[in-house]
């Protein structure tokens, strides 16, 4: 059974670029949470999606991210128009329920040069 | 937002060696959580704590929700070479991973 699937690990990109980072949750995961983890940080909380739906983005910038969880295939984190400031590791993290554990990925690292 | 300050931010130990660490904050959680972050890898549980005062352990972990339900704290006895990496409280209001809120870290170097 895998486990939390991200890709890429890691991802370089331009400043003005876009970054599409992506997350498979575990099977039979329908709820995905997004995490970013600035260096020598603890991991701050973005976004919460369900199939289809954003059930919490209290975490989540107001300008040039997004983030959806198609009905088939996996979760895409956007970030549009790329800042250096941007440049951090950005996990991914599944679960059952709403209030069963949840399980991160190994994470994508972001460089903005 | 929610603030939690780990202790210490970084130690250096012998293997054998006991390890205690812990965790803070102005707010009352629900729940504490300690996680193990190897490097390149995504954070891991190792125990979770539901009520004020209990104490719980895993192996070679110790783990104690504060009676206060505004700290934790976390022992490890006899330290060995793979216990290396980055050790996370998580504070968590409610239910649901969207409601965690992860301390600084303990970086943790183990001697051979």
């Amino acid at each position: 059974n895998a486990g939390v699937m991200q890709n890429p690990r890691h991802l370089v990109r331009r400043r003005g670029q876009e970054a599409r980072l992506r997350c498979s949750p575990m099977k039979g995961h329908s709820h995905v949470y997004w995490y970013r983890q600035l260096p020598e940080e603890g991991l701050k909380f973005m976004v919460y999606l369900q199939k289809e739906n954003i059930i919490d983005e209290s975490g989540m910038p107001k300008e040039r991210f997004s983030a959806e969880f198609p009905k088939e295939g996996p979760s895409i984190l956007r970030i549009q128009q790329v800042v250096r400031g941007d440049s951090a590791a950005y996990f991914c993290a599944s679960s059952f329920q709403g209030y069963t554990e949840a399980f991160f990925g190994q994470g994508t690292r972001l460089t903005v040069v | 937002g929610q603030q939690l300050n780990q202790s210490p931010q970084s130690m250096f130990i012998q293997e054998g060696e006991d390890v205690s660490m812990n965790c803070t904050s102005s707010s009352i959680f629900n729940t504490w959580l300690w996680y193990k972050q190897d490097p390149g890898e995504g954070p891991v549980l190792l125990i979770a704590l539901y009520k004020a005062g209990e104490l719980t352990s895993n192996g070679r972990l110790t783990a104690q929700f504060g009676i206060t339900r505004k700290d934790s704290f976390l022992n490890i006895s006899a330290s060995i070479p793979s216990d290396v990496g980055i050790y996370f409280c998580a504070g968590q209001l409610g239910t649901g991973a969207n409601n965690l809120f992860f301390g600084t870290g303990t970086r943790l170097t183990v001697i051979p």
